[in-house]
């Protein structure tokens, strides 16, 4: 079965500041990739995905995302964080074959003071 | 157009008692998820549905919980005798097929505490 990890529980950063939070899986196969983001008070949205391709992925409102397969890695990055940006932060992972549901790490939680 | 829809938004009951979960899909999206989003287990899967095929219930953590999804659109968790560590946020999400490289999208969840 699948596992993801993610190393950082809490995160606190100035307005302006770069932002790498660190996501590992443990899977022998093909996965696809996904960072979803949970603001105060709202419900779970993708913030972005990786399926196959070009390794370095852009999503929304600024964010990215390096997929590196020899370390099993899927790091988010944004070069410069808002105060909008406070959230929690989920990395996830489905398998190619085998059970269609996503695996989801413990979450980093993200704050951004002004 | 309307997102995954989950009623009722909080539900507060006492141990012992039954209490059922709502989904609504977004239209036309065959695959559904039920998760549960709780402090000391995190965001864990619990049930899947495809189209017609049997779901994927091995996520259930025990025989007191089930669920059904009738007409391939809405769907019911049913918690039975309710114990307190079932308190948690139940999360449904929807996906268009059920392939890996679809999206799910999510509800915003129903809020369950056991008292």
């Amino acid at each position: 079965a699948q596992s993801v990890s993610q190393h950082n529980h809490h995160v606190i950063l100035s307005e302006a500041a770069s932002l790498e939070l660190g996501c590992n899986y443990s899977y022998g196969g093909t996965v696809n990739l996904f960072w979803y983001v949970q603001y105060p008070g709202q419900h779970l949205q993708l913030l972005l995905k990786y399926f196959s391709g070009d390794p370095l992925v852009k999503g929304i409102k600024g964010f990215e995302a390096e997929f590196i397969k020899s370390k099993f890695s899927f790091n988010l990055r944004k070069p410069s964080v808002q105060w909008s940006d406070t959230a929690e932060y989920f990395c996830a992972v489905i398998p190619f074959t085998g059970r269609r549901a996503l695996t989801f790490g413990s979450g980093t939680r993200l704050q951004v003071q002004p | 157009g309307a997102g995954v829809s989950q009623s009722p938004s909080n539900k507060v009951t006492e141990k012992g008692k039954d209490v059922e979960l709502r989904c609504d899909p977004i239209s036309g999206h065959t695959a559904l998820y039920w998760y549960r989003q709780s402090l000391g287990q995190g965001l864990e899967f619990l049930i899947y549905f495809q189209g017609n095929s049997a779901p994927d219930k091995s996520g259930l953590p025990s025989d007191r919980f089930s669920a059904e999804r009738t007409g391939g659109s809405v769907s019911t968790l049913t918690i039975q005798r309710t114990q307190q560590e079932d308190s948690a946020v139940y999360l449904c999400a929807s996906s268009s097929d059920g392939t890996a490289g679809n999206i799910q999208y999510f509800g915003a969840g129903t809020r369950l505490s056991v008292l």
